[in-house]
């Protein structure tokens, strides 16, 4: 079975500062990972992904992971907070053999930018 | 990219009556459509997987006979709540991959039982 969890439900960052949002993965084969974005009251925007290739994932909006196997961990960080970062961000870890194509997410962390 | 859209996008329903969600793949075939449920402040949770010409697959503790999947189409699921009750108020999105790996999301429909 797969699992992540979200170190820190919310976080407050000021405007160009870094982001940095913790994920850490369970799995029992090698996973799949990805990032969402969802602003309020819409879908899930897919931000990045990993698939078992490079282990620094870069992504949309300036964002970029880095998948590190010995710490089960995948850090999603951005250099710079824009106000318009300020929304909720889910990790995700894809199933595998008969799961495959299900995602097992993170409670979510919940992201706000001060001017 | 690959879109999926959902709809509707918001609506309102009396206790007691059903209420259908489409979710389309636009620029895809996509044998296999999950859906989620989302409560307010949390996180996604799989309702079930919309399995094209065959019967959805349900996730432990999901009512089949209250959640309705039908996937027609290569193109087409929906998911219809039956006997809405208030406690069915929430956040339902659906997804589908196109290839093995990614998932694109829909909108999302904010149901509210009235």
């Amino acid at each position: 079975a797969q699992s992540v969890t979200q170190l820190g439900s919310h976080v407050s960052v000021s405007e160009g500062a870094l982001v940095l949002l913790r994920c850490n993965y369970s799995s029992s084969v090698p996973p799949y990972l990805f990032w969402y974005v969802q602003y309020p009251n819409q879908g899930l925007q897919l931000l990045l992904k990993y698939t078992s290739a490079a282990t620094l994932v870069k992504g949309i909006n300036g964002f970029e992971a880095e998948f590190k196997k010995s710490e089960t961990s995948f850090h999603l960080t951005k250099p710079s907070a824009h106000m318009s970062d300020a929304a909720e961000y889910f990790c995700a870890v894809s199933g595998s053999g008969d799961s495959w194509g299900k995602l097992q997410f993170g409670a979510g962390t919940q992201v706000v930018v001060t001017p | 990219g690959a879109v999926v859209s959902q709809h509707p996008s918001r609506v309102i329903c009396k206790s007691g009556t059903s209420v259908k969600i489409e979710c389309r793949s636009l620029d895809f075939q996509a044998t296999t459509m999950f859906w989620y449920r989302q409560f307010p402040k949390q996180s996604l949770m799989l309702m079930a997987t919309s399995n094209e010409g065959s019967k959805a697959t349900y996730e432990q503790g999901v009512e089949k006979d209250k959640f309705l999947i039908n996937h027609a189409s290569l193109t087409l699921s929906t998911l219809t709540v039956t006997s809405a009750h208030p406690e069915d108020s929430s956040f339902y999105i659906c997804s589908a991959g196109q290839g093995a790996v990614l998932a694109f999301f829909g909108q999302g429909t904010r149901l509210t039982v009235v």
